[in-house]
């Protein structure tokens, strides 16, 4: 059974910090590694999609590295915003279409 | 920027009726996707379609479920006889050839 664990659960930060979360997620047979950022009652909006070894990608604030070799990816925020305020799923494809997701973190930024 | 369309948002039903969700997936995609996630536990995969056929189901997805492309724009899961623990967010979600997955934003399904 594939398991995609993601840490913190949750985690509170004051407007400004930085902060990051953590994916990891079996190291064989990897294919991609999919974040999302999910808003109450949205789509899960699509961030980034990894699929090389040492990958970092950017997108504004938000950025990710990954590491397939063992298995983990890190979400980082610079200088969160409240309406960064959003579960992020990280979700492991490995030889098949579907997709295995994490928990989630659920951040909240306080103004 | 093109979006999967989910309705209805919010769908109560009676233990042993059937269900219908339906999905609008983008136009020139070819995989279409559900998913569920039960309150408080992780998004699931439940069945990939692809060709007008099934490419891959989970165990969740046993003779009750059952999931159509009836007209080449919908994209519909039918639930034949509700139990409770059908009760989840239900998700769809199309891809194209490549790694863009476009989720819907659900169908929350209560059963009572």
């Amino acid at each position: 059974i594939l398991n995609v664990e993601q840490s913190p659960q949750s985690l509170h930060v004051q407007e400004g910090d930085s902060t990051n979360f953590t994916c990891s997620f079996p190291s064989s047979n990897f294919y991609a590694l999919h974040w999302y950022r999910w808003e109450t009652a949205k789509s899960p909006e699509a961030l980034f999609v990894m699929t090389l070894n040492g990958d970092e990608k950017k997108k504004g604030r938000i950025s990710a590295t990954l590491n397939t070799k063992e298995g983990y990816s890190y979400l980082y925020i610079k200088g969160s915003q409240p309406e960064d305020s959003a579960t992020y799923l990280c979700a492991f494809m490995g030889g098949s279409e579907k997709l295995v997701f994490g928990k989630g973190t659920k951040l909240t930024v306080n103004p | 920027e093109p979006e999967v369309t989910q309705t209805p948002s919010h769908q109560v039903t009676q233990m042993g009726q059937e269900v219908i969700l339906r999905c609008v997936p983008i136009s020139n995609h070819l995989y279409f996707y559900w998913y569920r996630q039960i309150l408080g536990q992780k998004v699931e995969f439940l069945v990939s379609f692809y060709n007008n056929e099934i490419s891959e189901k989970s165990e969740i997805f046993d003779d009750q479920f059952s999931v159509e492309r009836p007209d080449g724009s919908n994209f519909t899961l039918k639930i034949r006889s509700t139990k409770l623990e059908d009760s989840a967010m239900y998700f769809c979600a199309s891809k194209d050839r490549y790694y863009g997955y476009t989720f819907g934003s659900g169908t929350r399904l209560t059963v009572v």
